[in-house]
């Protein structure tokens, strides 16, 4: 398809299991951003790609939280020894453009992450 | 950084009524407002966006405002229909913080038939 394409799209981890959530963005798009949505919450920015280059990654919470996209296109965002307060949506986009002010970012559908 | 508030939460309103929400945002050097829509279990899909150069800008019934002054922004949606219930969520963006765009926690508009 076209769009920014997530897996999996739903995914229940136990307290403690590592997770991986893969983003496919839109072919050729330069800059790919991760964000989490907690319930009835807009989305906060986790990190920021442009091309392979991670520029900016002051929105991880925590070190558990690892992002990579090494050949500049798909990106995988890994969460280790999960914890119930990680329990929610994570959301890629994407957009032809660098940074987020310069026009419209492609969302995914999203991963919706629950911890037991 | 910025610090995005957005009002109300929720809003109901009768088809073909109007709805207004309204944002404000803090770092006066933020330049570029966009709106996403989000419906039920779908992705956020931008809907319209401004930039700090002008006041207002309108897309048939939708259309949004700026107060730079003030540090407010608005969305308009007139003749509502049911196809526009949804959760509506603003941002701000800046050069010096272009990596991040922040978002308002959302209105959860409801348009009755």
């Amino acid at each position: 398809g076209a769009g920014v394409s997530q897996s999996p799209r739903y995914k229940v981890a136990k307290r403690g299991q590592d997770v991986a959530l893969r983003c496919d963005p839109i072919s050729g798009h330069v800059s790919l951003f991760w964000y989490q949505q907690a319930l009835g919450q807009g989305p906060e920015f986790l990190t920021y790609f442009q091309n392979e280059a991670q520029l900016d990654k002051s929105g991880l919470p925590s070190d558990r939280f690892f992002a990579e996209r090494p050949e500049g296109s798909v990106s995988t965002l890994k969460i280790q020894r999960t914890q119930q307060e990680d329990s929610a949506v994570y959301l890629c986009a994407s957009s032809p453009r660098q940074g987020t002010n310069t026009g419209e970012l492609f969302f995914g559908e999203g991963s919706r992450l629950t911890v037991l | 950084g910025e610090n995005v508030e957005q009002h109300p939460s929720t809003l109901s309103v009768q088809e073909g009524d109007s709805a207004v929400i309204k944002c404000t945002y803090s770092d006066s050097a933020s330049n570029y407002f966009p709106w996403y829509k989000q419906e039920l279990g779908k992705r956020p899909q931008l809907i319209i966006d401004i930039r700090s150069n002008v006041g207002e800008k309108k897309d048939q019934r939708i259309a949004v405002t700026l107060n730079k002054t003030a540090k407010h922004f608005s969305l308009h949606i007139t003749e509502t229909q049911p196809e526009d219930s949804a959760v509506y969520f603003c941002a701000a963006s800046s050069q010096t913080g272009a990596n991040n765009l922040f978002f308002g926690t959302g209105t959860r508009l409801t348009v009755i038939p």
